[in-house]
């Protein structure tokens, strides 16, 4: 199974900072990963599908890089609305597998 | 608009079963392949299980197989997870997923909770 790190577990910033998540695949992905917002008691969102593209309606602050085992989502100047967890999501192969999720709050 | 709504959670002891529902709509269901993803009381995402388009593929966690059965119905635009053998661990929110067609997961449901509990 591929193992999924995701660091850091969380992180504390200030709005207009900033802010980079990685994730680690324990073996070669190619592309095949999204990154996910999830609020409190919601549905968590897609951001961003094969590894770099942006899903439609996401702020262009967001964006994401990499391919085989090493990915990062950057935000570029963070904004009190995304202050929330961030999830990867291998779908290389079954069964897939997310990140740990890194919190972003409030500092 | 796409719409997926679960159903079938509740409250049932340990070694007890569950069959949980997804009714889809606002899109053409069988060109998707579905996904069940849980997340546990103050925890992270995890996957459950996937099944493609046709219900000839299928995928499951290690921490259900053998356990958990995924199909689907695409003339009712339905999906199901099929719960065995429940364990406290497998207490959850459920969320009915719509796998994009590139790209994973793209559309979420609100979730079933499932509570194992004696």
């Amino acid at each position: 199974d591929i193992q999924m790190t995701q660091s850091p577990s969380s992180l504390s910033a200030s709005v207009g900072d900033r802010v980079t998540i990685t994730c680690r695949a324990s073996q070669g992905i190619r592309n095949d990963l999204g990154w996910y917002q999830q609020k409190p008691g919601k549905a968590p969102k897609r951001l961003i599908y094969a590894a770099s593209s942006l899903q439609s309606g996401v702020p262009s602050r967001f964006s994401a890089s990499g391919s085989g085992t090493e990915f990062t989502l950057t935000i570029s100047s963070l904004q009190p609305e995304d202050f929330a967890t961030y999830y990867c999501l291998q779908h290389n192969s079954y069964p897939w597998t997310f990140g740990q999720g890194t919190k972003v709050e409030i500092k | 608009e796409v719409q997926l709504v679960e159903s079938g959670g509740g409250v049932v002891r340990p070694g007890g079963s569950l069959r949980l529902s997804c009714a889809a709509s606002g899109f053409t269901f069988d060109d998707y392949d579905m996904s069940w993803v849980r997340q546990a009381p103050g925890k992270g995402l995890e996957w459950v299980s996937g099944i493609n388009w046709n219900g000839g593929s299928t995928g499951y966690a290690d921490s259900v197989k053998g356990r958990f059965t995924i199909s689907r119905d695409n003339a009712k635009n339905s999906l199901y997870l099929q719960m065995n053998s429940l364990r406290g661990e497998d207490t959850a929110l459920y969320h009915c997923a719509r796998d994009g067609l590139v790209g994973a997961t793209d559309y979420w449901g609100q979730g079933t909770l499932v509570t194992v509990s004696s």
